[in-house]
C-alpha cells in the first residue's frame, strides 16, 4: 500500500543553518505530495504542497520538488530560523482519492 | 474565515464517562476525518467520512463512534473513555476527489483521562 518515509529527529540545528528534511514515498500512479507543519500546542497547517513530477512546492522560505524518479519530496530551507521550530509531516494523496498518507513526523528544534 | 472548528478544546474525564467531541467545517468540504495524536506516535486515522451519510473505520477504530450529523459537522463519541484514549484528538477535512487538494486540520482536543 501506500507510505510515506521520514527522516528520524529531532533534527536541531543553530539559527540561520541550512535544513533538509528527507521524504520518501511509495504509490501507484501519480500522487500529490505535501508537507504540513505544527508548531507547539496547535494543529497541522499546509505547509507547500506539489501535484506533478518537477514540481517545486514553496512558502515562507521552505521549498520541495517532487521527484518521480527518486520517489523524494525532501523539504528544505536555506537559513533556519527559532520561530522554524516545530514537527514536520510529508504526507501523499492519491490522484481523485480523499486520504491523505502521512510520515511519522520529524521534530525540529533551532536553537539562537 | 473560521475552517475546521473543534470543541471543547481541553477536556478531563474519569474512567467509564462518556463524551462527544464535536467538529464543524464552513468550507463545504465533502470528506471529513478524526485523528488522535500520541507522543512519539505521529497522526492515527480513527474514522472517516468520505461524504455525508456514509462513515469508515480507520485504523484505531475501537472504542470509538462517530456520527456525520449533516455536511458541515462530523462528531466523535467516547462511551466509555480508558487511559488509553488520553491524546489529543485533531478533527480534518477536505474536498473530495480534488487533485491536490490537502486536509484543513482543526485545532485539536486535549483529552486526559484519569
Amino acid at each position: 500500500g501506500d507510505s510515506v518515509t521520514q527522516m528520524e529527529g529531532p533534527v536541531t540545528l543553530s539559527e540561520e543553518a541550512f535544513l533538509t528534511i528527507n521524504c520518501t514515498y511509495t504509490a501507484t500512479g501519480y500522487p500529490s505530495l505535501f508537507w504540513y507543519v505544527q508548531y507547539p500546542g496547535e494543529g497541522l497547517q499546509l505547509l507547500l504542497k506539489a501535484t506533478k513530477a518537477d514540481d517545486k512546492g514553496s512558502n515562507k522560505g521552505f521549498e520541495a520538488t517532487y521527484r518521480k524518479e527518486t520517489l523524494s519530496f525532501h523539504l528544505e530551507k536555506g537559513s533556519v530560523q527559532v520561530s522554524d521550530s516545530a514537527v514536520y509531516f510529508c504526507a501523499l494523496k492519491r490522484e481523485y482519492g480523499n486520504k491523505l498518507v502521512f510520515g511519522a513526523g520529524t521534530i525540529l528544534r533551532v536553537k539562537s | 474565515n473560521a475552517g475546521v472548528t473543534q470543541t471543547p478544546k481541553f477536556q478531563v474525564l474519569k474512567t467509564g464517562q462518556s463524551m462527544t467531541l464535536q467538529c464543524a467545517q464552513d468550507m463545504n468540504h465533502n470528506s471529513m476525518y478524526w485523528y488522535r495524536q500520541d507522543p512519539g506516535m505521529g497522526l492515527r486515522l480513527i474514522y472517516y467520512s468520505a461524504s455525508e451519510g456514509t462513515t469508515d473505520k480507520g485504523e484505531v477504530p475501537n472504542g470509538y463512534n462517530v456520527s456525520r450529523l449533516n455536511k458541515r459537522e462530523f462528531s466523535l463519541r467516547l462511551e466509555s473513555a480508558a487511559p488509553s484514549q488520553t491524546s489529543v484528538y485533531f478533527c480534518a477535512s477536505t474536498r473530495q476527489g480534488a487533485l491536490g487538494y490537502g486536509y484543513t486540520f482543526g485545532s485539536g482536543t486535549r483529552l486526559t483521562v484519569v
